[in-house]
C-alpha cells in the first residue's frame, strides 16, 4: 500500500482566514481523494482529484469553498476558504489501492475558533 | 439520509471471544463492499472487503458475510486480541466503468476489548 503524509496534522485557525492541507503519496496514483469527518460524524467525500483535469465535487461541496489543486500525479492540496466553525473537522485523503480499496492518510485535524 | 449504517456506537468484547461488527446498506447500486479500522489521531486502515457477487471472504481472523438480499454485511473477528480496539468503519461504494469511486462511510462502532 502507498505510503501518504498530510500536512499540517493539526491547526487551530480563526474564522473568516483559510487553511490550506497538503498530501504526498510516495508512488504515482491516478485518483486521490478528500474526505471530511465532522466531530461524532462519518467520513464524508469532498471530491475526488484526478491529475490534469478539475476535481469532481460530491453535492454539497463547491469548488470557491474547497478549491482544490493536483499538479502532479503523487500530490494534492485541500484549500478550507472562508472558514467557519462548521468547518472544524479531520480532513483526511486517500489514493485508490490495487482493487477498489483506499488508502488514507493520518489526516489534519483542524479547529476553527 | 444514511445510506450506511452502523447502528451500534460501541460494542465490548472479552479478549479471546468473537466479535461482530452490524452494517447496512440502503443503496441497492452498491457492489463493493469494505471495512476500515481507526486508531485515534490515525487514518483509517484498510481491513477487508468483499464483492457483491461473493456471500463471503476471509483473511486470517477477519471474516466478511454479505447477506445482498438483507442489505446487511457484518465483519467476525475470532480470537479477538486487545490490539482490535479501535473504530471499525464500514463503507460502501458503487463502482462505475471499472474506474475508483469514492467512499461511502458509517458512522463507526468503536470495539472495545476487555481483558
Amino acid at each position: 500500500s502507498a505510503v501518504i503524509s498530510q500536512k499540517p496534522s493539526r491547526d487551530i485557525c480563526q474564522r473568516g482566514t483559510s487553511l490550506t492541507i497538503q498530501c504526498q503519496v510516495d508512488s504515482q496514483v491516478t485518483m486521490m481523494f478528500w474526505y471530511r469527518q465532522q466531530p461524532g460524524q462519518s467520513l464524508t467525500l469532498i471530491a475526488t482529484a484526478n491529475q490534469g483535469s478539475e476535481a469532481t465535487y460530491e453535492s454539497g461541496f463547491v469548488i470557491d469553498k474547497f478549491p482544490i489543486s493536483r499538479p502532479n500525479l503523487t500530490f494534492s492540496t485541500l484549500t478550507v476558504s472562508n472558514m467557519s466553525p462548521e468547518d472544524s473537522s479531520i480532513y483526511l485523503c486517500s489514493v485508490d489501492g490495487w482493487g477498489y480499496e483506499q488508502y488514507f492518510g493520518p489526516g489534519t485535524r483542524l479547529t476553527v475558533t | 439520509d444514511q445510506q450506511v449504517k452502523q447502528n451500534s456506537p460501541s460494542l465490548s468484547v472479552q479478549e479471546g471471544r468473537i466479535s461482530i461488527l452490524n452494517c447496512d446498506y440502503t443503496n441497492s447500486m452498491f457492489d463493493y463492499f469494505l471495512w476500515y479500522k481507526k486508531y485515534p489521531a490515525e487514518g483509517p486502515t484498510f481491513l477487508i472487503s468483499i464483492s457483491s457477487i461473493k456471500d463471503k471472504n476471509e483473511d486470517g481472523r477477519f471474516t466478511v458475510f454479505l447477506n445482498k438480499s438483507a442489505k446487511h454485511l457484518s465483519l467476525h473477528i475470532v480470537p479477538s486480541q486487545p490490539g482490535d480496539s479501535a473504530v471499525y468503519f464500514c463503507a460502501a461504494s458503487a463502482r462505475s466503468g471499472g474506474g475508483a469511486d469514492g467512499l461511502t462511510f458509517g458512522k463507526g462502532t468503536h470495539l472495545i476489548i476487555q481483558p
